[in-house]
């Protein structure tokens, strides 16, 4: 099945730095790679998602990055503040269908810290 | 629109028991899926459904069962609860995929926090 890894587990920056968080998956038939923010308390919310087809994603000071051949992806947050502290979580899943349905493998999550 | 509800948020058992926790979809969401969120395992797939259907199903035991209504609801329920079952239950609803497509995005609803003593 899929395994995802996340690095760093923890990322701690300066208000104003940019912060990165890696991913990598295992399955070459991933196809959907989704980012949540989880705070508190809460569930998690997604943030930004790329599919394989295209190579980068962007929403104001969000990005994503995909690249298939090396199987890997990251989340770059530009201008951190301090409420972008939270716990990041990427995930993988491939097409749609048979045991594929429904089902998100999640990295193990990254604590990012944003100091004022 | 309103995002996904679970009831209750917080709940304590002792262990031998059973629990049933809710989740209502975003309107319109007929998918339904099920995660297990806990400190050492991180976030796990539990199953998913779809018109009452039972499409998927993770890597767990035979306690951890669940259902969907017509109306999409869905419940899930662990029967003779252990010590482990204590985590963070959380539901995520969407748009069913079409076979073979690529996945819909999932929506996180706040989760139920159970405890088991």
């Amino acid at each position: 099945g899929e395994n995802v890894e996340q690095h760093p587990s923890t990322l701690s920056v300066q208000e104003g730095d940019s912060a990165v968080i890696k991913c990598t998956y295992s399955d070459s038939a991933s196809n959907y790679f989704p980012w949540y923010k989880q705070e508190l308390g809460k569930g998690p919310q997604l943030i930004i998602d790329i599919r394989s087809n295209v190579g980068e994603k962007k929403d104001q000071r969000i990005a994503v990055t995909l690249n298939k051949t090396a199987k890997h992806f990251s989340l770059h947050i530009t201008e951190t503040q301090p409420e972008d502290s939270a716990v990041y979580f990427c995930a993988a899943t491939r097409r749609a269908g048979g045991t594929s349905y429904g089902k998100l493998t999640f990295g193990q999550g990254t604590i990012l810290t944003v100091h004022p | 629109k309103a995002g996904v509800t679970q009831t209750p948020r917080y709940l304590i058992k002792t262990r031998g028991q059973q629990v049933t926790l809710s989740c209502s979809p975003i309107s319109g969401h007929r998918s339904v899926s099920w995660y297990q969120q806990t400190p050492g395992q991180g976030l796990q797939f539990l199953f998913e459904y779809f018109s009452e259907t039972q499409r998927n199903k993770g890597n767990f035991p035979g306690r951890f069962s669940g259902r969907q209504f017509s109306n999409s609801r869905s419940e899930m329920n662990v029967s003779t609860l252990e010590l482990g079952d204590s985590a963070l239950y959380l539901c995520a609803s969407s748009h069913s995929p079409l076979a073979g497509g690529f996945q819909e995005t999932q929506y996180f609803g706040p989760g139920t926090r159970l405890l088991v003593l």
